[in-house]
C-alpha cells in the first residue's frame, strides 16, 4: 500500500535560518506532489507540485522553493525564512486522477 | 477554471442531530468531487469522493454526501453528530481534464454536548 512521509513534525526556526522540510512516498511510482501552506488552521494555499523529478510549478512567489531530486522525493526549502514564513506545511501526492489526494501528517514551522 | 465554495465558516450542531456541510462547486466539464477532514495539527483525511454512478455516496465515519448536478452541489451529511465529529472539513473539485484538485476554505464543524 502507499504511505506518505513527512517530517520532522514540528520545527522552530530563528528569522534568517535555512529550511529543509522532506516528503518521501512509498508503494508508487511517478506520483503528482505537493506542498500546501495552512495558516491559522484555515484554507489551504498551494505552494507547488512536481509532475516529474525536476519538474516543479510555482503557484505563488515567495521566500520557498522546492526540489524533487528523485521520483518519490519532493523538498521545500528556504535560504532565509521570514517571520511570515510560519505555517503548517503540508505535502501530498495523487496518481489516478479520480483518487484525491493523500496527506502527509504535516509540519509546523514557527519562525521566531 | 474549476473553483469550490464552502459558504459557512463554521458550523454548530447539537450531538445527536443532523448535520450538514455545504459545498458547491464550477468547473466546465464533469467533476471528481472529494470531502476530507482535519482534526488539530493533522493532515487531512479522505472522507468521501464522487466519481460516477449513484448521486449518494457514502463514506468514513458515517458521513454521506450528495451530488446534485443541477445546483453544482455536494454537501456533506451525518444523520446523527458526534462530538469527536468536531473539526475543519474541506470539499475539493477536480476537473476531468484537470491536473489538481482545488480546495474550498474549509468550514469548521462544532458540534456542542
Amino acid at each position: 500500500s502507499q504511505t506518505i512521509h513527512q517530517w520532522p513534525a514540528t520545527l522552530v526556526q530563528p528569522v534568517g535560518s535555512p529550511l529543509s522540510l522532506e516528503c518521501t512516498v512509498e508503494g508508487t511510482s511517478n506520483p503528482n506532489l505537493y506542498w500546501y501552506r495552512q495558516a491559522a488552521g484555515r484554507g489551504l494555499q498551494l505552494l507547488f507540485y512536481s509532475v516529474g523529478i525536476g519538474q516543479i510549478s510555482s503557484e505563488v512567489p515567495q521566500n520557498l522553493s522546492a526540489s524533487r531530486p528523485q521520483d518519490r522525493q519532493f523538498i521545500l526549502s528556504s535560504k532565509k525564512l521570514l517571520l511570515s514564513d510560519s505555517g503548517f506545511y503540508l505535502c501530498a501526492w495523487s496518481g489516478t486522477p479520480g483518487y484525491g489526494y493523500t496527506f502527509g501528517s504535516g509540519t509546523r514551522l514557527t519562525v521566531v | 477554471a474549476q473553483s469550490v465554495a464552502q459558504p459557512e465558516d463554521q458550523v454548530n450542531v447539537a450531538e445527536g442531530n443532523p448535520l450538514t456541510v455545504k459545498c458547491t462547486y464550477s468547473v466546465s466539464g464533469n467533476p471528481y468531487l472529494f470531502w476530507y477532514v482535519q482534526y488539530p495539527n493533522r493532515g487531512l483525511q479522505f472522507l468521501l469522493k464522487y466519481i460516477t454512478g449513484d448521486n449518494l455516496v457514502k463514506g468514513s465515519y458515517g458521513f454521506e454526501a450528495e451530488f446534485n448536478k443541477s445546483q453544482t452541489s455536494f454537501h456533506l451529511k451525518k444523520p446523527s453528530a458526534l462530538v469527536s465529529d468536531s473539526a475543519l472539513y474541506f470539499c475539493a473539485v477536480r476537473d476531468r481534464g484537470a491536473d489538481g484538485l482545488t480546495f474550498g476554505k474549509g468550514t469548521h464543524l462544532i458540534i456542542q454536548p
